[in-house]
């Protein structure tokens, strides 16, 4: 099945710096690549997707970026803001198989 | 839409005894899933289904843990029985299977087992 794998596992950055984080995936057959944002106590929520016939993808301040042939996508918050502190997660599927598989999560504080 | 709905929110119960997790999926959505997050292994996908049938349960963790969808509109997880460290928030996500594939989350169900 398919692995993904996500760094760094925590990250600090200034208000106003940027942020990036990263994923890998294993299986070339995945095509959806979506990212969430999970506040503290409340419910990931998605934040921005790609597809894999998309190289990059961006709303306002963030911004998905996919290398199909290393395997790898990272999301670009830019001018971060202490409300972007939370955690992120990547995840990779195939349209058609539905499951999505979650990396291990990236806890983002943003220092004000 | 309101959403997807679970509930409880809150759940404190005493080792031994049996919990039941119920989630509502938005109207029209034909997948359904159920999560465990905890600190030490992040969000694990426990079991899905589509159109009510169960496709893949190989993240339950064990014969305690069991899940039913009996219609498009109800889905519950139980365990019986449970255990301190089955303490953790669950919880539910539906989708529209060939869609955009975009799985929403309901609000979880905090399970403190004491």
């Amino acid at each position: 099945g398919e692995n993904v794998e996500q760094h760094p596992s925590t990250l600090s950055v200034q208000e106003g710096d940027s942020a990036v984080i990263k994923c890998t995936y294993s299986d070339s057959a995945s095509n959806y690549f979506p990212w969430y944002k999970q506040e503290l106590g409340k419910r990931p929520q998605l934040i921005i997707d790609i597809r894999s016939n998309v190289g990059e993808k961006k709303d306002q301040r963030i911004a998905v970026t996919l290398n199909k042939t290393a395997k790898h996508f990272s999301l670009h918050i830019t001018e971060t803001q202490p409300e972007d502190s939370a955690v992120y997660f990547c995840a990779a599927t195939v349209n058609t198989g539905n499951q999505f598989y979650f990396g291990t999560g990236t806890s983002l504080t943003v220092i004000p | 839409d309101a959403g997807v709905i679970q509930s409880p929110r809150h759940e404190v119960t005493e080792m031994g005894q049996e919990v039941t997790l119920r989630c509502k999926p938005i109207s029209g959505h034909n997948s359904l899933f159920w999560y465990r997050q905890t600190m030490m292994r992040g969000l694990e996908l426990l079991i899905y289904f589509n159109n009510n049938v169960p496709i893949d349960d190989s993240g339950m963790p064990e014969d305690r843990f069991s899940a039913k969808m009996p219609n498009a509109s109800f889905s519950t997880l139980k365990i019986q029985p449970s255990e301190p460290r089955d303490s953790a928030v669950y919880f539910c996500a539906s989708s529209l299977q060939g869609a955009k594939n975009i799985q929403y989350f309901g609000a979880g169900t905090r399970l403190s087992v004491l």
